[in-house]
């Protein structure tokens, strides 16, 4: 079964705004990443924190990870239309060695 | 220059047929992949090849068969297509096949049977 369960499905906001979405998974991992796909394209890595990390920065992009509540979330600030695409969360267990994919959040920045 | 590319980009095909897609990655990666994505967007890992050793294979019915003739290929190749097969597949690779190392996708091949 899946081990990414992301929330929301869908965002859609306004140019400027800032999106939140969250990422729970079920089993002890060693990392979690962040993927964009935007429509109709392949994946695109964002960033990856390892389980002994509570937060982590790149640019505009902030995750956090909550391993006693089995949590993450991506912050993007001052979202622009470029950003509107899915978002995925995928996990690696601590003994495994796959990523496995949440659902992903569809976000929809509106200019 | 493209990182990780596949042909084709869409095919359509009917059941019963076979087909098989192709994937190269010019990164100098040591492991590969091939993915599903479904319908509703969701992601499955089917294979993985590291060093053209076949080290991930899910389960996957025997139709699909992986084949790596290098480092810097895996093609995947279904018989007897069928209707559920109808998705878009995504080649990958990553450096290592560590514990989740990053990876990068190609843009996907859509596959519709009829």
């Amino acid at each position: 079964s899946q081990q990414g369960e992301e929330d929301p499905q869908a965002l859609s906001i306004q140019e400027g705004e800032n999106a939140t979405m969250n990422c729970s998974y079920k089993t002890s991992i060693n990392n979690l990443q962040w993927y964009r796909q935007n429509s109709g394209r392949g994946l695109v890595h964002l960033i990856l924190i390892r389980s002994n990390e509570r937060e982590k920065h790149s640019g505009r992009l902030r995750v956090t990870l909550d391993t006693s509540k089995k949590s993450s979330s991506l912050l993007i600030t001052a979202s622009r239309a470029a950003d509107t695409a899915s978002y995925f969360c995928a996990t690696v267990g601590s003994y495994g060695n796959k990523l496995v994919f949440g659902a992903g959040t569809i976000l929809r920045v509106k200019s | 220059d493209t990182a990780v590319s596949q042909t084709p980009k869409y095919l359509v095909t009917q059941m019963g047929n076979d087909k098989s897609i192709k994937c190269e990655q010019n990164l100098g990666h040591d492991t590969m992949y091939w993915y599903k994505q479904d319908s509703k967007k969701f992601l499955k890992i089917m294979f993985s090849y590291n060093n053209k050793e076949l080290i991930i294979n899910e389960t996957v019915p025997n139709r699909f068969s992986p084949k790596s003739p290098d480092k810097a290929h895996l093609n995947l190749h279904i018989n007897s297509l069928e209707l559920g097969d109808s998705a878009v597949y995504f080649c990958a690779s990553s450096l290592t096949f560590g514990q989740g190392a990053e990876q990068y996708f190609g843009p996907g091949t859509r596959l519709t049977v009829t």
